[in-house]
């Protein structure tokens, strides 16, 4: 595809549970990097990717999330008993190279919504 | 750890006003800055940004931000929005060649025809 795609694009849960979300980032970006949108406030850097490998989970809020890039393509964002707050858009960005001049292209996000 | 500020939570203009929403920042050393955009329905998208040079730079749609360093502020302007503009607006900075963005609250534009 020609931009940045998550799946889905809304997941519900009830509060315990277990959920991946997934993000396809443009073919050729080397990094890939996830944020959270909490409602009224801007995104929130969680985890970026260079290649296969997490080179800063810095953002990760605690132990219950985490996330891989097996292949350095499509990542998978994971969130184990799901809490409340854990509630919000995630969106997922790719950029060609790491140059904090780089562009950022964001994918449409993963509202995620926890009963 | 740095911070964005957006002091407007919601703008409401008219069309053929003149926009300048404004943004702040708290980190002292080299910074890029970045407008992105989020239109009704769509995903976050880059308006313009600055890394080096002109202090004054053009983006997409008639937008252009002034970096004043002293004012550690980088302020997004319009001569004369459009109905299209309405959107929501996101200051985002990273240091030097940190990749690590950091977004401000954001902006919510309304136009009314």
């Amino acid at each position: 595809g020609a931009g940045v795609s998550q799946t889905p694009s809304n997941k519900v849960t009830e509060k315990g549970k277990y959920v991946e979300l997934r993000c396809d980032p443009i073919s050729g970006h080397t990094a890939l990097y996830w944020y959270r949108q909490s409602l009224g406030q801007g995104p929130e850097f969680l985890i970026y990717f260079q290649g296969t490998g997490a080179a800063d989970d810095s953002g990760l809020p605690n132990d219950r999330f985490f996330a891989v890039r097996p292949e350095g393509s499509v990542s998978t964002l994971k969130i184990q008993r799901t809490e409340r707050g854990d509630s919000a858009v995630y969106l997922c960005a790719s950029s060609f190279g790491t140059s904090g001049s780089n562009e950022q292209f964001f994918g449409p996000g993963t509202r995620l919504t926890v009963l | 750890a740095q911070s964005v500020s957006q002091h407007n939570h919601h703008v409401i203009l008219s069309e053929a006003a003149s926009l300048e929403l404004g943004c702040n920042y708290s980190y002292g050393g080299t910074v890029n800055l970045f407008w992105y955009v989020q239109y009704p329905g769509q995903h976050l998208q880059l308006l313009l940004k600055y890394f080096s040079g002109d202090p004054l730079v053009k983006g997409i749609k008639g937008f252009e931000a002034e970096f004043i360093k002293s004012k550690f502020s980088f302020n997004l302007r319009k001569p004369s929005v459009q109905w299209s503009d309405t959107a929501e607006y996101f200051c985002a900075v990273n240091e030097g060649s940190n990749y690590k963005l950091t977004f401000g609250k954001g902006t919510l534009l309304t136009v009314n025809p």
